[in-house]
């Protein structure tokens, strides 16, 4: 079985200064990992993807995450977060053969100046 | 492109009451997932279609809801009856059957039953 967990319901950071969203999970498997984020009153968009290759993954509006397969972590990384990232941030699971992502329970970014 | 088209974008009905939401998906787009978002259990995957046919609806809560892909420009997900639980927001999102895992969401369907 897969699961995903957010170890942080919410994150508060003041603009400028770096910020690190945790996301572990746990499958017996190879699995596909991704981050979601959601603007408010916004449906999902999809900020980075780790399929294979480099463990470390960049996506868009400057984030980045790292793969890390020992301590089955994939957690989010930005060295400067602006006003306009706070959002709803998402990691998820898949299973290589599957097709149903397995969402975590989500991570409250607030950014204030 | 228009990206996913839900209607409505609110929805404020009595318990009892049938409901219907309808998606769009994104022209090209061969596969089709209906979620249900809530504060207590987060981000829920309903039911995935792949060309038009229900491939999983395991996480369909319960008779009450259906959902349908009569072509492949159009879903709809119905509760009948509704109930004040079934309150929530509810995301369609589709995909390219090749990268399943890209799925883009459309704007959801706030539904509020009292």
């Amino acid at each position: 079985a897969q699961s995903v967990t957010q170890l942080d319901s919410q994150v508060p950071v003041f603009e400028e200064a770096p910020v690190e969203l945790r996301c572990n999970y746990s499958s017996s498997v190879s699995v596909y990992l991704f981050w979601y984020v959601q603007y408010p009153n916004q449906g999902l968009q999809l900020l980075l993807k780790y399929l294979s290759g480099s463990t470390l993954v960049k996506g868009i509006n400057g984030f980045e995450a790292e793969f890390n397969k020992s301590q089955t972590s994939f957690h989010l990384r930005k060295p400067s977060v602006h006003i306009s990232d706070t959002a709803e941030y998402f990691c998820a699971v898949v299973h290589q053969a599957g097709t149903a992502l397995i969402f975590g329970k989500g991570t409250t970014l607030s950014v204030s100046s | 492109d228009a990206g996913v088209i839900q209607s409505p974008r609110h929805e404020v009905t009595e318990m009892g009451q049938e409901v219907t939401l309808r998606c769009k998906p994104i022209s090209g787009h061969n596969s089709l997932f209906w979620y249900r978002q809530t504060m207590m259990r987060g981000l829920e995957l309903l039911i995935y279609f792949n060309n038009n046919v229900p491939i999983d609806d395991s996480g369909m809560p319960e008779d009450r809801f259906s959902a349908k892909m009569p072509n492949a420009s159009f879903s709809t997900l119905k509760i009948q009856p509704s109930e004040p639980r079934d309150s929530a927001v509810y995301f369609c999102a589709s995909s390219l059957t090749l990268d399943l895992y890209e799925q883009y969401f459309g704007p959801g369907t706030r539904l509020t039953v009292t």
